[in-house]
C-alpha cells in the first residue's frame, strides 16, 4: 500500500524559512515523479512544484526562487525548502505521487499546515 | 500558463441523477487531464487521468471524455457519497494547473 506521510509544517513569521518532508513506502519511490500541492482554507488546489525521477525539478511562478523541491531516492523522501514566506503561502501542503507518463497525482498524503503569521 | 475553467462552479442534484461536469483549457493539452474528488477534511482522490482513465479502485459510474481543450466528468447515478467537490488538472505543460473546482451538493 503506497503511503505518503509529510512533516514540518507549522507557524513561521512573515520572511521566514521552513522544511516540509515527506516520507513515502509502499512502492519504489524513485521510478515517480513526485509533485508538492497546496490548499488554503476555503480555496482550491494549486501546484506547488514537481521533480522528476532524474531530480530536474519545476515550479510555477508564484513559488519560482522562494521554494526549493529535493529528494533523497535512498531515503525514500521528498522535501520542500520554503523560504522567504508570505502570508499567502499560508495552507496545508500535500506531498503527491505522479502516475507514471501521464500526470496525474494517484496517491497523496495527509498534508501538513503551514501558517505564515507574525 | 494554461488556465482551466470549470463549469459550473456549483451543482445540486439528487441521488440517482447524472451529472455532467465540464472542464476547458485555455489551449490544447491533448489527453493531459485527470479529475479528482475531494472531501472535507481529507485529501484529494484521483478519479480519472489521461481524460478517460479510470483510477484503480473507482466505481465505474465515473466516467471522462474530451481531448484538446474540452473535457467532461460525468457520474451516471449519483450516491450519497459522491456529494462533493471535484477539480480537474492539466499535466500538459509546467505549471500543472488546476480548475477552480464543483462543489457538488444535495439538491
Amino acid at each position: 500500500e503506497v503511503q505518503l506521510v509529510e512533516s514540518g509544517g507549522g507557524l513561521v513569521q512573515p520572511g521566514g524559512s521552513l522544511r516540509l518532508s515527506c516520507a513515502a513506502s509502499g512502492f519504489t519511490f524513485s521510478y515517480y515523479d513526485m509533485h508538492w500541492v497546496r490548499q488554503a482554507t476555503g480555496e482550491g488546489l494549486e501546484w506547488v512544484s514537481g521533480i522528476g525521477t532524474t531530480g530536474d525539478p519545476y515550479y510555477p511562478g508564484s513559488v519560482k526562487g522562494r521554494f526549493t523541491i529535493s529528494r533523497d531516492n535512498a531515503k525514500n523522501s521528498l522535501y520542500l525548502q520554503m523560504n522567504s514566506l508570505r502570508a499567502g503561502d499560508t495552507a496545508v501542503y500535500y506531498c503527491a505521487k505522479g502516475v507514471a507518463g501521464t500526470g496525474g497525482f494517484d496517491s497523496w498524503g495527509q498534508g501538513t499546515l503551514v501558517t505564515v503569521s507574525s | 500558463d494554461i488556465r482551466m475553467t470549470q463549469s459550473p462552479s456549483s451543482l445540486s442534484a439528487s441521488v440517482g441523477d447524472r451529472v455532467t461536469i465540464t472542464c476547458r483549457a485555455s489551449q490544447s493539452i491533448g489527453s493531459y487531464l485527470s479529475w479528482y474528488q475531494e472531501k472535507p477534511g481529507k485529501a484529494p482522490k484521483l478519479l480519472i487521468y489521461f481524460a478517460s482513465s479510470l483510477q484503480s479502485g473507482v466505481p465505474s459510474r465515473f466516467s471522462g471524455s474530451g481531448s484538446g481543450t474540452d473535457f467532461t466528468l460525468t457520474i451516471s447515478s449519483l450516491q450519497p457519497e459522491d456529494f462533493a467537490t471535484y477539480y480537474c488538472q492539466q499535466s500538459y505543460g509546467s505549471p500543472f494547473t488546476f480548475g477552480q473546482g464543483t462543489k457538488l451538493d444535495i439538491k
